[in-house]
């Protein structure tokens, strides 16, 4: 069964420094998503991405965040200049559909953890 | 404003009961869906039930939706120890939107 694919799974950083979160959606999809849980928290939306482009993003996601899709098939988080409240679990998504109208299918996360 | 949010935060029951969750929201919507997260875990989706659809089964999953009260609910019948999860409904905001808007969840325990 196709599935999203994250990694790194856990990743240690210190403060300041830029990390990378990449995805690997599924394959026939077209709305790519990050969303991201801190421990005990709520799942929060982030940044949707679709036809190359960013289709709709939150408040969270600033200047501090980007997104690429830089070939057919990976998806990547970029996170710069890390902060201690970055620290969170980091979910890729992928649908066939936008998310109004059909299901996400999440990857199992990565972990990042800023000290 | 807040979207989804779970009722209750946090439900204990038997195995061999029911589970009953219940979410609400602010905004019209085009489908409101259920997902489940294990300890840990990604999230799974379970069930997507449109606006215009009041109530759907799954297997022992049956979701009802009232938009005139801006409310759903999630029964699963016949709880096993395997439903231990956090389970959370997740709304699109209306006018357009993509993205999915998930609630606080609940966190449901079945006791062996």
């Amino acid at each position: 069964e196709p599935e999203v694919t994250q990694t790194p799974s856990h990743q240690v950083t210190q403060m300041g420094q830029e990390v990378i979160l990449r995805c690997v959606p599924i394959s026939n999809h077209l709305y790519f998503y990050w969303y991201r849980q801190i421990l005990g928290q709520k799942v929060e939306f982030l940044v949707s991405f679709y036809n190359n482009e960013i289709s709709e993003k939150s408040e969270i996601f600033d200047d501090q965040f980007s997104v690429e899709r830089p070939d057919g098939s990976n998806f990547t988080l970029k996170i710069r200049s890390t902060k201690l409240e970055d620290s969170a679990m980091y979910f890729c998504a992928s649908s066939a559909q936008t998310g109004a109208t059909g299901e996400l299918f999440f990857g199992e996360g990565s972990r990042l953890t800023v000290l | 404003s807040q979207q989804g949010e779970e009722d209750p935060q946090a439900l204990s029951i038997q195995e061999g009961e029911n589970a009953t969750m219940n979410c609400s929201y602010k905004t019209s919507i085009n489908n409101l869906q259920w997902y489940r997260q294990n300890s840990g875990r990604g999230l799974v989706h379970l069930i997507l039930i449109r606006s215009n659809e009041r109530e759907k089964h799954s297997g022992r999953l049956r979701v009802t939706l009232d938009t005139s009260k801006k409310s759903s609910s999630l029964l699963i019948t016949a709880s096993r120890a395997a439903d231990t999860a956090s389970y959370f409904c997740a709304t699109d905001s209306g006018q357009g939107a993509q993205k999915l808007v998930f609630g606080q969840g609940t966190r449901l325990t079945i006791n062996p």
